[in-house]
């Protein structure tokens, strides 16, 4: 069971938009900050969204992050076929001293 | 460019050591961050601890501490996991990724750039 609860799936036609929760506690989402990483299937993870709400160089428009005391959300707009895979969020815990990642959400483009 | 490139697929018996690799380059080695991070097959995102190459300062996540040990060779860029006596629960891809550069700040690192995964399959 991971510390921080995403939906175990997504999913939404092409150029539709879909949103992908986070939830925590106060130990980890509401005073840290919160990053997203998205890996495509058989494929290492990618950074996606760091800080919250930053992209890196690279990273669409399309995908933009939020975060709002205890949860964080990921939005994807304009779905492509090459946004399918899974995306874990991830933060710092102070109560158990290490990094935590979500369980992972398979997106799938319909 | 930056990258890190690991070490290839290992097969190895239930109490047998293990280390495995993960190469910097296109950056100042010392300086940066390197985590090192589980993935069981099917499964999701675990991490293991970081290594500050620069004074091979590590931290550990208490579920991996005692378990594995984290190293770096400053002078061929290269950090290492290691195993003395594995288990089939070992069993799994290792990952390592680049973080910050500070080197008080282990915590709420994004990590920017990753390997593309040791699978490490142990099985008598």
């Amino acid at each position: 069971q991971s510390v921080l609860t995403q939906p175990p799936s997504a999913s939404g036609a092409p150029g539709q938009r879909v949103t992908i929760s986070c939830s925590g506690t106060s130990s980890n989402i509401e005073n840290n900050l919160v990053h997203w990483y998205h890996q495509p299937s058989g494929a290492a993870p990618k950074l996606l969204i760091f800080s919250n709400r930053h992209r890196p160089p690279g990273v669409p428009d399309r995908f933009s992050a939020s975060k709002s005391d205890t949860s964080a959300s990921l939005a994807i707009s304009g779905l492509q076929s090459e946004d399918e895979g899974d995306y874990y969020c991830a933060s710092w815990d102070d109560t158990l001293k290490r990094h935590v990642f979500g369980g992972g959400t398979k997106l799938t483009v319909l | 460019e930056v990258q890190l490139l690991q070490s290839g697929a290992e097969v190895k018996k239930p109490g047998e050591s293990l280390t495995i690799s993960c190469q910097g380059s296109g950056y100042t080695f010392t300086n940066y961050w390197i985590t090192w991070v589980r993935q069981v097959p099917g499964r999701g995102l675990e991490w293991i601890g970081i290594i500050y190459p620069g004074v091979s300062e590590t931290r550990y996540s208490p579920s991996f501490q005692g378990q594995v040990t984290m190293s770096a060779d400053k002078s061929i860029n290269t950090a290492y996991l290691q195993w003395n006596r594995l288990k089939a629960s070992d069993t799994a891809r290792y990952y390592c990724a680049l973080g910050g550069s500070d080197i008080k700040t282990y915590y709420n690192l994004a990590f920017d750039m990753w390997g593309q995964g040791t699978m490490v399959t142990v099985s008598s």
